[in-house]
């Protein structure tokens, strides 16, 4: 059972533009929800994280919208650069539950120059 | 650099095959967890130990087996290998039990390859 939906699997976008991904959870008692950046050989990093009290956050040129109703939540990546280009993950948890993290499948981000 | 270790980077073996994954987690940090990586499963919750005691469980097959040592380092057993074993598997280590904010710190992983 895939508890975290994540779409698009790949997108290209220019230099400047804006990276927009999409998850979508189905188990209600997550409370919190992470995205992590991935580089090719390298472990996943916290980028940006949320709570469901907040509907968004942003930090930097990372924004995350989140809408509890729709049971879903996206990472805006503005002015993209082309260090940027990685693979991004969604990712959730539940607290009741431990720590242990539920990742979306991942978005393979390139940025053209 | 998250400051979480692990070793050996890669590891090449046969089916029939045992195996074990090291990681040391960050300074200060009590739990860590172990994740798997393939093409088909994406990133999957094995299991998480914290200051030695198992704290949860995820999709680990019975073949593979964890313990966290009183130095907090950890290591991840694989036996009876199979082809479908080869993967990237990460440790992960956090400073709590599992607060629901904790912040994972992901190591560089190791590369499994099953011949």
């Amino acid at each position: 059972q895939q508890q975290v939906k994540q779409s698009p699997q790949s997108l290209i976008v220019q230099k400047g533009g804006i990276s927009i991904i999409n998850c979508a959870y189905e188990n209600t008692a997550f409370d919190y929800f992470p995205w992590y950046q991935q580089f090719p050989g390298k472990g996943p990093a916290l980028l940006i994280a949320i709570r469901p009290d907040v509907s968004e956050k942003k930090e930097g040129r990372f924004t995350i919208s989140f809408n509890k109703s729709a049971k879903q939540f996206s990472l805006h990546i503005m002015d993209s650069q082309p260090g940027d280009s990685a693979t991004y993950f969604c990712a959730a948890s539940n607290k009741a539950a431990g720590n242990k993290l539920t990742f979306g499948g991942g978005t393979r981000v390139l940025v053209k120059p | 650099d998250s400051g979480v270790t692990q070793t050996p980077k890669h590891l090449i073996t046969a089916t029939g095959q045992r195996v074990t994954l090291r990681c040391s987690p960050r300074s200060g940090d009590l739990s860590v967890y172990w994740y798997q990586q393939s093409l088909d499963q994406g990133l999957q919750f094995l299991i998480q130990y914290y200051n030695g005691e198992e704290r949860a469980k995820g999709n680990i097959l019975e073949r593979f087996s964890a313990q966290q040592f009183p130095d907090l380092h950890s290591e991840l057993n694989l036996s009876s290998l199979e082809l479908g074993d080869s993967a990237l598997y990460f440790c992960a280590s956090s400073v709590g039990a599992g607060s629901g904010t904790d912040t994972q710190y992901f190591g560089p992983g190791t590369r499994l390859t099953v011949l």
